[in-house]
């Protein structure tokens, strides 16, 4: 079974500031995937970043990159230079890429963005 | 390129009644996932179709079900409504390792 930890249930930061959202995962699999979701109010769920158990690098995409440390089964989001847009729920999931495909999400954390 | 589409968008509807909902994914992705989203709960999985053939389901009673029709589309319906049931459900699309999720259906049971 696969797990996702998210410790922070919700987080303050000034605008422009950058922000790491931490996420902790668990699985015995050794392919599996991870993502990061953004969800608005409006309850949309809206794909950031991927990575992959095998990928060597780090993900970025624009703003957001993935600090993934393999050993620790830590996957963290960072978002540079935040923006008031940025203020929503966060989620961390996982799926095993082998087999049925489903997502295992975490908590989420919940990121509010002061100006 | 279309996204996912979930149909309807709200619903209010009141216990013991049951409930469909639709959700049309990309096309060309056959895999289809749903997702029930409570403040309590989180978002927990419900089940996953697959050219028209349920491959994992979850924790769910057996009160939720769901079907995949041949063009991908696929539905899901909730019978003998429970209080509990007011939620967020959300549908995801899959191809290889990508997951684009609908707008998702708000119900309300009352």
């Amino acid at each position: 079974a696969q797990k996702i930890t998210q410790t922070q249930p919700g987080m303050f930061v000034q605008e422009k500031e950058a922000v790491t959202l931490d996420c902790t995962y668990d699985t015995s699999d050794p392919s599996y995937g991870l993502f990061w979701y953004k969800q608005p109010s409006s309850g949309e769920m809206i794909f950031l970043i991927y990575q992959g158990s095998y990928d060597q690098q780090n993900a970025t995409e624009g703003r957001y990159s993935l600090n993934f440390q393999k050993a620790r089964k830590s996957a963290n989001l960072v978002i540079s230079a935040s923006q008031l847009g940025d203020s929503a729920m966060y989620f961390c999931a996982i799926s095993i890429i082998q087999g049925a495909q489903k997502l295992v999400f975490g908590q989420g954390t919940r990121l509010t963005i002061n100006p | 390129k279309a996204g996912v589409t979930q149909t309807p968008r709200y619903l209010i509807k009141t216990r013991g009644q049951q409930v469909t909902l639709s959700c049309s994914p990309i096309s060309g992705h056959r895999s289809v996932s749903w997702y029930q989203q409570t403040p309590g709960q989180g978002l927990q999985f419900l089940f996953e179709y697959f050219s028209e053939t349920q491959r994992n389901k979850g924790n769910f009673p057996g009160r939720f079900s769901g079907r995949q029709f041949s063009n991908s589309r696929s539905e899901m319906n909730v019978s003998t409504l429970e209080l509990g049931d007011s939620a967020l459900y959300l549908c995801a699309s899959s191809r290889d390792d990508g997951y684009t999720f609908g707008s998702g259906t708000r119900l309300t049971v009352v």
